[in-house]
């Protein structure tokens, strides 16, 4: 069985601040791959990163950075310097094994206030 | 289109009726899968197609729901006999084609459907 845990379900924060999204997983599977994907208000889906389980280098793009460690299955997402716009429910997803079907975390509300 | 495109947007029934509730996706896509999102809730898998053929809807909740997609492009979602449980947004994605345990192919995902069973 797969799982996704978020243990923070809202986050609020000031502009420019940094923020840490929590993610952590279960899987038995020795392959997988890690997702976070960002749902603004107008609802659809926007995937942000993909890694697989051979690939444990972190990640920086712009102002995300990804932090992906298995001895503690965890997958943790960075915001630096946060912006009004980055508001938004983040969700961290697991797919497992030859599985197609991605297991979602509940997601976390992220609040930037100016 | 340039995405994965939903129909209707939103859609409200009365307990009891059936809905139909329609996925376009990427041109291309051979695979496609159904998610259910309730309420504060993350999606939740329903069903994966790899072309015409349902590959895995070990996520669909009961013999209510059943999904098609007949000429491996357009699927439609039927809900019978709809109750209030069944409110939420369900989500539709498509990828280039399915996966295997070595690799993957990023699922991208349409606007959803609201459904509101009264």
């Amino acid at each position: 069985a797969q799982k996704v845990t978020q243990a923070q379900t809202e986050i609020s924060v000031v502009e420019k601040e940094d923020v840490t999204l929590d993610c952590v997983y279960e899987t038995r599977d020795t392959t997988y791959y890690l997702f976070w994907y960002k749902q603004p208000p107008s609802g659809e889906l926007v995937f942000l990163i993909r890694r697989n389980s051979f690939d444990e280098q972190n990640e920086i793009s712009g102002r995300y950075s990804w932090n992906f460690q298995k001895s503690t299955s965890s997958f943790n997402f960075t915001i630096t310097a946060s912006q009004v716009v980055d508001s938004a429910v983040y969700f961290c997803a697991l797919r497992g094994g030859a599985n197609s079907k991605l297991t979602f975390g509940k997601g976390i509300t992220l609040s930037v206030r100016p | 289109g340039a995405g994965v495109s939903q129909t209707p947007s939103n859609k409200v029934t009365e307990k009891g009726k059936y809905v139909e509730l329609r996925c376009d996706p990427i041109s291309g896509h051979t695979a496609l899968y159904w998610y259910r999102q309730s309420l504060g809730q993350g999606p939740e898998f329903l069903i994966y197609f790899q072309g015409t053929g349902a590959a895995d809807d070990s996520g669909l909740p009961n013999d209510r729901f059943f999904a098609v997609r007949p000429e491996g492009s357009v699927s439609t979602l039927k809900i019978q006999r709809t109750e209030r449980g069944d409110s939420a947004v369900y989500l539709c994605a498509s990828s280039l084609e399915g996966t295997s345990a070595s690799s993957y192919n990023e699922q991208f995902f349409g606007p959803g459907t609201r459904l509101t069973v009264l």
